[in-house]
This record gives structure tokens, sequence and C-alpha cells, in this order.
């Protein structure tokens, strides 16, 4: 079946650093890819995504990239802050109902 | 515009108790998921609705689960006779077109209802 692997936390890092979380798949077919952003005390909120392979998402400075011949979809962002300490949700759509496989989850706090 | 909303925001109850949760989508769109949060399990999915249609229920994890959606819009997810390892955060998505929408439709999440089995 379908499923998404992600990078272990808990991340952290300090302000102004690089950040990467590193995100697999497996999937049948040709799924889209997602990041969620869930902040604390809050919902789920989409992040970015991707519908085909080679396509970029992109926003509030992160950028993720759909690599279909690794099977990757790694986030990045060049200077992370304070505000960005979240968990991260790696995800991925397809099957018959186009329902959401997450990966575990990587939890990322910023330190001034 | 109003995003998904869910009621009520936490819910405790006894073990053995039924309890009904709610999902109020955004306006205008016809797919509806319902998902689970836990520390064991992670996310997982549970059921898609396509209009008051449940094409696949596959995720419901036993016979107690069951959920309905009325007018395309309102949707209940209940649990019969909860059991402690029912406690977990349920969280309800809703997108625009569903499988019409094919590799662009994207889900908006609600705030999730924490639900803690005694």
């Amino acid at each position: 079946g379908d499923s998404v692997t992600q990078m272990e936390g808990p991340v952290t890092l300090s302000e102004e650093a690089f950040l990467t979380i590193n995100c697999t798949y497996t999937a049948t077919g040709y799924p889209s890819l997602f990041w969620y952003v869930q902040y604390p005390g809050e919902g789920l909120q989409l992040l970015l995504k991707a519908t085909k392979a080679d396509d970029k998402g992109s926003n509030k400075g992160f950028e993720a990239t759909y690599r279909k011949e690794t099977t990757s979809f790694h986030l990045e962002k060049g200077s992370v802050q304070v505000s960005d300490s979240a968990v991260y949700f790696c995800a991925l759509a397809a099957g018959s109902a186009r329902q959401l496989t997450f990966g575990s989850g990587t939890q990322l706090t910023v330190l001034p | 515009g109003a995003g998904v909303s869910q009621s009520p925001s936490n819910k405790v109850t006894e073990k053995g108790k039924d309890v009904e949760l709610r999902c109020d989508p955004i306006s205008g769109h016809t797919a509806l998921y319902w998902y689970r949060q836990s520390l064991g399990q992670g996310l997982e999915f549970l059921i898609y609705f396509q209009g008051n249609s449940a094409p696949d229920k596959s995720g419901l994890p036993s016979d107690r689960f069951s959920a309905e959606r009325t007018g395309g819009s309102v949707s209940t997810l209940t649990i019969q006779r909860t059991q402690q390892e029912d406690s977990a955060v349920y969280l309800c998505a809703s997108s625009l077109a569903g499988l019409a929408g094919g590799s662009t439709d994207t889900q908006y999440f609600g705030p999730g209802t924490r639900l803690t089995v005694l």
C-alpha cells in the first residue's frame, strides 16, 4: 500500500539556520505530494504541494521538489525563524478516494 | 471565508458510551474526509464522502464507527460503545471536488475534536 517515510524528529535549530526535512514515499500511480504544518494549538494547514514530477511547491520561504526518480519530496528553508516552530507532516494523495497518507510528523523547534 | 469547523472541540466520555462528532465543511466543497490523529498511530484516514455518499469506508477501524452526511454539507461521525483506544483527535477535512478534481484537489482541515475515553 501507499506509505510516507519522514525524517524522525525532533529537530532543533538556531534562528537563520538552514532546514531540511527528508520525505520519501511509496505509491502506485502518480500521487500528489503535500507538506502540512501544525502550529502549537492549531489545526493542520497546507504549507505547499506539488502534483507532478519535477514540480516545485513553495510558500513562506519553504520549498519542496517532487522527485519521481528518487520518490522524494524533501522540505527545505534557507533561513528558519522562531515562528516556524511547529510539527511538519509530509503526505501523499492517491488511492480510490485520493485520501491523504501521512508521514509520522517532524517536530521542529527554532531557538532565538 | 469560513473554514472547516468541528464540534465539540473537546469531548470526555466514559467507556461504553456513544459519542457524536460534527463537521461543517467549507461551503461548496463536495468532498469530505474524516481522519484521526493518535499518539500510537499518527494520522489515519477513516472515511470519505462525495456528496452524501461514502464510496470509501475502508479506514473505519471497526463496526462501532459510522458516519453520515446530509444535504451534501454537515457530517456526523458516531462512535458507539467507546473504548479507551478510541481516544484521539478526530479531524475533518473538505475539498472542492474530491475525485473529480483529480491531482489538483486540496484538502482543508478543521481544528479537530479531542476525544478522551475514561
